[in-house]
């Protein structure tokens, strides 16, 4: 599986976008990219996916770059509740029989 | 809602007692994954289960062994507990052929 790097931690303001990126310039043609949270003392929750086009759900939009190198996860209004932990992982789909590898993540703390 | 529990949040157990950590999920889902987690290391998978009575190893399969008798019980053994798997553990399912995982709470287990 490719290797993802994230930076470590990052601050938002309260009511602003959340950006937060993901460099995977390894990825292959067939692997997916996941983003995963974990608010503290729960267990990972899964946020969205894509594999190359742009995605987006109730919680966040999933931007893509073209070449599939890096990818951005945005919280659109981000709230306090949405601090926490974001891993972004990137894994062939098995037809569900995936393995996740979760590296260390970005630390995002939501600034009143 | 999909839910997935852990019999514990918290265990202490000795040094050469066996463990075992239980996880039920009450989705009818397929698949059925362990994993522990540790500061610095992220998520590492132990092992994994595609249905009853099949389990795979994971990454980090050493020192324990799962079982999976019925659909919706997923149980981790560690057969003589060291202090080295002082951990937090995390159980997650997943419905065939999605790839979201759902996690449950996790069990902070110490061995002393």
């Amino acid at each position: 599986d490719a290797k993802t790097t994230q930076p470590p931690s990052m601050d938002c303001a309260e009511g602003r976008a959340a950006n937060l990126p993901c460099n995977h310039s390894t990825i292959s043609g067939n692997e997916y990219v996941y983003w995963y949270r974990q608010i503290h003392s729960q267990g990972p929750q899964y946020i969205i996916h894509g594999l190359k086009n742009n995605e987006t759900n109730e919680m966040a939009s999933l931007i893509i770059t073209e070449d599939r190198k890096s990818s951005t996860l945005i919280l659109p209004h981000a709230t306090l509740r949405d601090t926490a932990v974001y891993y972004c992982i990137v894994t062939v789909s098995n037809f569900g029989n995936e393995k996740l590898t979760f590296g260390t993540g970005t630390r995002l703390t939501i600034i009143p | 809602d999909v839910k997935v529990t852990q019999s514990s949040r918290y265990l202490v157990k000795r040094t050469g007692e066996k463990v075992f950590l239980e996880c039920v999920q009450d989705m009818d889902h397929e698949n059925m994954f362990w994993y522990r987690q540790d500061p610095g290391l992220g998520l590492r998978l132990i092992y994994f289960s595609y249905d009853v009575k099949m389990k795979e190893k994971g990454d980090i399969p050493e020192g324990y062994s799962v079982s999976r008798e019925k659909k919706e019980r997923f149980s981790l053994i560690l057969e003589s507990a060291s202090t080295n798997q002082t951990s937090m553990y995390l159980c997650a399912s997943s419905l065939w052929p999605y790839n979201e995982q759902f996690f449950g709470p996790g069990t902070r287990l110490t061995v002393l």
